[in-house]
C-alpha cells in the first residue's frame, strides 16, 4: 500500500498562511496526491489533487517535491472556518486510502 | 452540486439485528463507496462498486455486505450487528473509475450497536 505520514496536529493564527506537510516516500510514478478535509460533523470534502506539478485552486495550493516523496498543502490565509482534519491521500488500486490526518486548529 | 444523501444521521440498534444503511447520489456517478470512521484510525474502506450489481471488497469487508440494484443507490448491510461495528459510516461517490476523480461524501450515519 502507498502510505502517507502527516503530523497529528498543527496550530495557526487567523489570517496567516498555513503549510500542512505530508510524506509519501513509497509513492509510485502514477499515483496522484489528493487532499481532503473534514469539518466537524461533516463528511470529508475535496480540497485539491496533483501528480507532479504544483496546483492551485480557489481553496488552496499544492506544492509537490521534485522527487514526489513529499508534498505541502498551503492555505494562503487561514480562517476559523478552515479548522478541520486534513487528509493527505494516495491512490491504492483505484481507491483512496485515508490515514488519520492532521487536525488543524486556527486561533483568532 | 453533487448531493450524496445518507438516510439516517443517527441510528441505534441491538446486537444481532440486521441493519441497512442507505445512500443515494443524484449526479449519475458510476462509483460508490462505503467507509467507516473511527477515532485515531481515519477512514477505512469497507466496500465499493463501479457499476450496478457490481461490488468489490475494500480493506475491512468482514461482517458487511452491500447491494447496488440501481445506479443511484448503494446500501450497506450488517447481517448481524455487533458492538464492534459501532462507528461513523460514510458513503461517497465519484464519476469515473480512476482515483484522480473527486470523491463526494455524505454527512455520515453514526451507528451505535448496544
Amino acid at each position: 500500500d502507498a502510505k502517507t505520514t502527516q503530523p497529528n496536529s498543527m496550530e495557526s493564527n487567523e489570517e496567516e498562511p498555513v503549510h500542512l506537510p505530508c510524506n509519501h516516500s513509497t509513492i509510485s510514478g502514477t499515483d496522484y496526491i489528493h487532499w481532503y478535509r473534514q469539518l466537524p460533523s461533516q463528511g470529508p470534502e475535496y480540497v485539491i489533487h496533483g501528480l507532479t506539478s504544483n496546483v492551485n485552486n480557489r481553496m488552496a495550493s499544492l506544492a509537490i517535491a521534485e522527487d514526489r516523496k513529499s508534498s505541502t498543502l498551503i492555505l494562503h490565509r487561514a480562517t476559523l472556518r478552515d479548522a478541520a482534519v486534513y487528509y493527505c491521500i494516495l491512490e491504492y488500486g483505484n481507491k483512496l486510502v485515508f490515514g488519520a490526518g492532521t487536525i488543524l486548529r486556527v486561533k483568532s | 452540486d453533487v448531493k450524496v444523501t445518507q438516510s439516517s444521521r443517527y441510528l441505534v440498534k441491538r446486537t444481532g439485528e440486521k441493519v441497512f444503511l442507505e445512500c443515494v447520489q443524484d449526479m449519475d456517478h458510476e462509483n460508490m463507496f462505503w467507509y467507516r470512521q473511527d477515532p485515531g484510525l481515519g477512514l477505512r474502506l469497507i466496500y465499493f462498486s463501479y457499476d450496478v450489481k457490481m461490488k468489490e471488497k475494500g480493506d475491512i469487508p468482514e461482517g458487511y455486505s452491500v447491494s447496488r440494484e440501481k445506479k443511484e443507490r448503494f446500501s450497506l448491510i450488517l447481517e448481524s450487528a455487533s458492538t464492534n461495528q459501532t462507528s461513523m459510516y460514510l458513503c461517497a461517490s465519484s464519476l469515473w473509475g480512476r482515483a484522480n476523480e473527486k470523491l463526494f461524501f455524505g454527512s455520515g450515519t453514526q451507528l451505535s450497536v448496544l
